[in-house]
């Protein structure tokens, strides 16, 4: 069990640029989620797989947002035209689905994006 | 919708001294209740959980009671050490599978 790994671990943009993270999830998971945080804030979610398939979608992803899980291992996230307000930490995090109500979250580093 | 509130921080205390960091929620159905820890420079971790009530979860001497009729999760530690500095984030999940986290506690322990 290596973890959840993420990378970039920071980025750095000018506005209106496109940036794409990329999330490896704990090797027998098949779930993975996506959170952003912002400075003393707590994560907030914005979409999560079960194996390939996207779930659910929070309305703070916008259009300019696209998440994937080709083939239900590792995840990118896509920023397009990138705005200042995108800057924060993206989180990203797995899990073992087991229909339990404790099902337990794990989380990576983080990438934290910078957006000039 | 599903909401967690959090005391604010910074919370300061000496070494061995008592700890309280108060969380209270708001959810449909019976969520299942978390505490994560974020220490400096590292991604979250999960110190403890409960999934029904009167369940308490413990780890490494904090403890926390899932309190149905008060809608609280308060964690507790007897005697704090200073590598327990870190930001504590009370989180639920109910009817999805999404976790919706508080705005964090930071915690200072002074030798």
């Amino acid at each position: 069990d290596t973890g959840v790994s993420q990378n970039p671990r920071h980025k750095i943009t000018k506005r209106g640029q496109n940036v794409t993270f990329r999330c490896d999830p704990i090797s027998e998971h098949n779930r993975l989620y996506w959170y952003r945080q912002t400075l003393g804030q707590g994560p907030e979610f914005l979409t999560y797989f079960q194996n390939e398939a996207q779930l659910e979608k929070s309305r703070l992803l916008s259009d300019r947002f696209s998440a994937e899980r080709p083939k239900g291992s590792f995840s990118t996230l896509e920023i397009q035209r990138t705005e200042q307000g995108d800057s924060a930490m993206y989180l990203c995090a797995s899990s073992l689905r087991t229909g339990g109500a404790g099902e337990t979250q794990y989380f990576g580093p983080g990438t934290r994006l910078l957006v000039l | 919708g599903n909401s967690v509130t959090q005391m604010e921080g910074p919370v300061t205390l000496s070494e061995e001294a008592f700890l309280t960091i108060n969380c209270t929620y708001t959810a449909t159905g019976y969520p299942s209740l978390f505490w994560y820890v974020q220490y400096p420079g590292e991604g979250l971790q999960l110190l403890l959980k409960a999934t029904k009530a009167d369940d308490k979860g413990s780890n490494k001497g904090f403890e926390a009671t899932y309190r149905k009729e008060t809608t609280s999760f308060h964690l507790e530690k007897g005697s704090v050490q200073v590598s327990d500095s870190a930001v504590y984030f009370c989180a639920l999940k109910s009817s999805g599978d999404k976790l919706t986290f508080g705005t964090g506690t930071r915690l200072a322990v002074r030798p």
